[in-house]
């Protein structure tokens, strides 16, 4: 089964607007990280949190992590239509060294 | 740089034939990856190579064979290619401790 699990698993908002998704796990972490994807395009990493890390932030993306739920949120501020996309957390286990688990990802709509 | 490197783009293929899914990385990175992507399932880990030489199975290796012919490339092969291979693979590579994963473009197989 997936390590990571994405909610919701589709958001459509207006330019402007903030999206928030959310990303459950069920094991222990050394990291969690979210990446986009363009449609029909590669995944590209966004932003890495430590499992000692609270928050993250990077330019308009912030990350949260709550390690005793076992849960991430991204939050985009101020979207734009270039923010559309499929957004994946993704996980590094420690018991899975080194193995990468991605979620089923959360689809972005921004309308301008 | 070119980054990671899939070859085909696409691939047509009967019930019944194999083929190899090439991917070359020029990071110099110790770990690699093949993801396969379907709709609402996000990727899912085929296999992984956290060296040259040495390859272990994900969550869905069966059907497939890799080999970690050198640092630099990884391939997937298909050896009696069914229906329900029909996906999007991703090839993708890292260092040993992945802070950020490094993607290809993808391999969109179709078996008929």
């Amino acid at each position: 089964s997936q390590q990571g699990e994405e909610d919701p698993q589709a958001l459509s908002i207006q330019e402007g607007e903030n999206a928030t998704m959310n990303c459950s796990y069920k094991t222990s972490i050394n990291n969690l990280q979210w990446y986009r994807q363009n449609s029909g395009r590669g995944l590209v990493h966004l932003i890495l949190i430590r499992s000692n890390e609270r928050e993250k932030h990077s330019g308009r993306l912030r990350v949260t992590l709550d390690t005793s739920k076992k849960s991430s949120s991204l939050l985009i501020t101020a979207s734009r239509a270039a923010d559309t996309a499929s957004y994946f957390c993704a996980t590094l286990r420690t018991d899975s060294w080194g193995k990468l688990q991605f979620g089923a990802g959360t689809q972005v709509v921004v309308t301008p | 740089n070119a980054g990671v490197t899939q070859t085909p783009k696409f691939q047509v293929l009967k019930t019944g034939q194999s083929m190899t899914l090439q991917c070359a990385q020029d990071m110099n990175h110790n770990s690699m990856y093949w993801y396969r992507q379907d709709p609402g399932m996000g990727l899912r880990l085929i296999y992984y190579s956290a060296s040259e030489g040495t390859t272990d199975k994900g969550e869905v290796p069966n059907g497939y064979n890799v080999s970690r012919l050198n640092k630099r490339e990884f391939s997937l092969r298909l050896e009696s290619a069914a229906p329900s291979q029909t996906s999007v693979y991703f090839c993708a590579s890292s260092e040993e401790f992945p802070t950020e994963a490094f993607f290809g473009q993808g391999t969109r197989l179709t078996v008929v």
